[in-house]
């Protein structure tokens, strides 16, 4: 079956850590997206790549840090510079001009 | 970015219809979706419009779009307690997708 996996469903880690959430799609789908989700705050765009080796900033770029080696994979580097990185982390991926399929998410915790 | 708005929380007895709004403000915006998103899971498309139709029906899934007002609705017939979740509205806007902050349903039985 086609889909997006992200992994691990939860994650804890210490403050001032480096952390790295992953996402694979076999969907061939060009582009992949990175989005954080605070509760009553929707959805809110961190980093997208259109192309492999290719990545843009979103909206809250700040703290995180992502690559593109492979057309299906995206990782996501959550940095210690990240002052609230608790939240839970969405993965998406689309074709041109086609709806977004989400991951099932990461929920993060930084104590 | 674009503001998408949606009220934040809808409760309604199961059996009845839900309607759930959703304001936009790119009138380029080709597509409007309508996203589900169960307790800890991801959000799962339930359906979309085109910016040229008025109206589609899915099965128990009926989206209204006004262009002139851009507002979007999604009426849930027959509502279950399985329809518990948060829905969001979205619109593309310069190759991005732009969400609401999403309506949390809560299904009465």
């Amino acid at each position: 079956d086609g889909g997006i996996t992200q992994s691990p469903k939860y994650l804890f880690r210490k403050e001032g850590q480096n952390v790295t959430l992953s996402c694979e799609q076999n969907l061939n789908h060009d582009a992949m997206y990175w989005y954080r989700q605070d509760p009553g705050q929707g959805l809110r765009l961190i980093y997208y790549s259109q192309i492999v080796n290719d990545f843009q900033k979103g909206d809250i770029a700040e703290g995180y840090s992502v690559s593109r080696e492979k057309k299906e994979s995206f990782p996501l580097t959550v940095t210690s510079a990240q002052k609230n990185p608790t939240a839970f982390y969405l993965c998406a991926s689309n074709s041109y001009n086609s709806p977004l399929h989400f991951g099932n998410g990461t929920r993060l915790t930084v104590t | 970015g674009e503001d998408v708005e949606q009220s934040l929380f809808l409760s309604v007895r199961e059996g009845d219809s839900s309607v759930i709004n959703c304001t936009y403000t790119d009138s380029s915006s080709t597509y409007l979706y309508w996203y589900k998103q169960e307790p800890g899971a991801g959000l799962q498309l339930l359906t979309y419009i085109f910016s040229n139709m008025d109206m589609k029906q899915d099965q128990r899934l009926t989206v209204l779009l006004n262009k002139k007002d851009k507002h979007l609705s999604l009426r849930i017939a027959d509502t279950q307690t399985g329809d518990s979740a948060i829905y969001f509205c979205a619109e593309i806007g310069g190759n991005q997708f732009y969400f609401g902050t999403g309506t949390s349903l809560t299904v009465i039985p």
